[in-house]
């Protein structure tokens, strides 16, 4: 079954704008969440991460917050460029492990 | 530092087939893992090795197979090719696997006839 989940296909957002992907989860027993940005052709990079001890994480222009009542995390994209055109893949993992699960992803578009 | 690289980045196989993928993690990172990524279904977890050991396995039949070997080099294996294993697979590595970012290859794209 699919324990993370990003309902959300694709996104379309003018260039300077925020950009806002969701995410949520169904394991509770998860406490390590990343999102990664896949290129076509290209492995996916890491963007940023979040522990559940934390409900904010910040680095440059992205910003993950983490919800954990509401097991919902959102990544925040301000400004966006037309290089963060992408698909962006949240992940989660639990304590021991050892793999990460993945949504299906998310495709966002900058327009200029 | 180098990153992971995967070995043959392009497969073309025909079902009933067998075929071995290569993975070479960042020198110095002791985990692998292995990724099914297919249209619509984003990455599949198949298979976790640390020190030679696999640690965790994804629901995959047993056709998957996967080994690590001392340089921390990993293959995964696929017997018996089926029209749905048509996919890009992905491994990834990290110094240890929990609570570390993984690192992916470019992958290899395996397509099935």
């Amino acid at each position: 079954d699919q324990q993370v989940k990003q309902n959300s296909p694709s996104l379309s957002v003018q260039e300077g704008r925020i950009s806002i992907l969701n995410c949520d989860y169904t394991n509770s027993m998860f406490d390590y969440f990343l999102w990664y940005k896949k290129y076509p052709a290209e492995g996916p990079t890491f963007l940023i991460s979040i522990s559940s001890i934390k409900d904010k994480n910040e680095d440059g222009r992205f910003t993950v917050f983490l919800n954990k009542s509401a097991k919902h995390l959102s990544l925040h994209i301000v400004p966006s460029q037309p290089g963060d055109s992408a698909v962006y893949f949240c992940a989660a993992s639990a304590i021991n492990d050892y793999k990460l699960s993945f949504g299906a992803g998310t495709t966002v578009t900058v327009r200029a | 530092k180098a990153g992971v690289t995967q070995t043959p980045r392009y497969l073309i196989k025909t079902r009933g087939q067998q075929v071995t993928l290569s993975c070479s993690p960042i020198s110095g990172h002791r985990s692998v893992s292995w990724y099914q990524q297919t249209p619509g279904q984003g990455l599949q977890f198949l298979f976790e090795y640390f020190s030679e050991t696999q640690r965790n396995k994804g629901n995959f039949p047993g056709r998957f197979s996967g080994r690590q070997f001392s340089n921390s080099r990993s293959e995964m294996n696929v017997s018996t090719l089926e029209l749905g294993d048509s996919a890009l697979y992905l491994c990834a590595s990290s110094f240890e696997g929990f609570g570390n970012e993984q690192y992916f290859g470019p992958g290899t794209r395996l397509t099935v006839t």
